[in-house]
């Protein structure tokens, strides 16, 4: 069974900074792209970043671009998202979310979710 | 960046059908088969209901399908159940060189 358990979230200040982990079980971590998507309170969902199994190709929405960094640790099965120069709209859940096969586009897996909080 | 054009809300009557649009542009929705809908009930994590237009993940119901014509893809729910009131969003692949996936504004589901 695939299991994506996130960590990390929590209340910052404006301007801080933040790492979320998302460590993964169930299927060969190494073969799959792996991504990050929020979603604000009462908001909808938001792509955040992709990155490839290699971590070859690595992909941001233009709202965090230059402030977070995706990355993976395929012997550890691990997935992070470093935050930084936060924002109070980058308050969100953060799920982290797995491709639905090799290969293959669209997200087909999802963890529970971390709540991220900026604010003063 | 633009998200997918979605209906803000839909409702229906138990036992009906209904039909959410999703539409996107040529460098998504219109480019690409590569279309997923998304089911999440208040407090929990989106659930994938339909992937690449109109394919159904195992343990889905058949009560779900998808299509696509041009730059809009489409979720239908036959036979409407209590249990479909939920959120519901699209996602596609897009083209641009530097992002991966485009979602959806979301569309709430009432069973009337």
């Amino acid at each position: 069974e695939v299991q994506l358990v996130e960590s990390g979230g929590g209340l910052v200040k404006p301007g801080g900074s933040l790492r979320l982990s998302c460590a993964a079980s169930g299927f060969t971590f190494s073969s799959y792209s792996m991504n990050w998507v929020r979603q604000a309170p009462g908001k909808g969902l938001e792509w955040v970043s992709s990155i490839s199994s290699s971590s070859s190709y690595i992909y941001y929405a233009d709202s965090v671009k230059g402030r977070f960094t995706i990355s993976r640790d395929n012997a550890k099965n691990s997935l992070y998202l470093q935050m930084n120069s936060l924002r109070a709209e980058d308050t969100a859940v953060y799920y982290c979310a797995r491709d639905r096969m090799v290969g293959a586009t669209g997200v087909g897996y999802w963890g529970q979710g971390t709540l991220v909080t900026v604010s003063s | 960046q633009s998200a997918l054009t979605q209906p803000a809300s839909v409702s229906g009557s138990p036992g009906q059908s209904i039909t959410i649009s999703c539409t996107g542009t040529s460098s998504d929705v219109g480019g690409y088969n590569y279309v997923s809908w998304y089911q999440q009930h208040p407090g929990k994590a989106p659930k994938l209901m339909i992937y690449d237009v109109s394919n159904r993940p195992s343990g889905v119901s058949n009560r779900f399908s998808g299509s696509k014509s041009g730059n809009t893809a489409s979720l239908t729910i036959s036979g409407l159940q209590a249990e479909d009131e939920a959120d519901y969003y699209c996602s596609s692949y897009t083209s641009s060189s530097t992002l991966r996936y485009v979602f959806g504004t979301g569309t709430k589901v009432t069973v009337l």
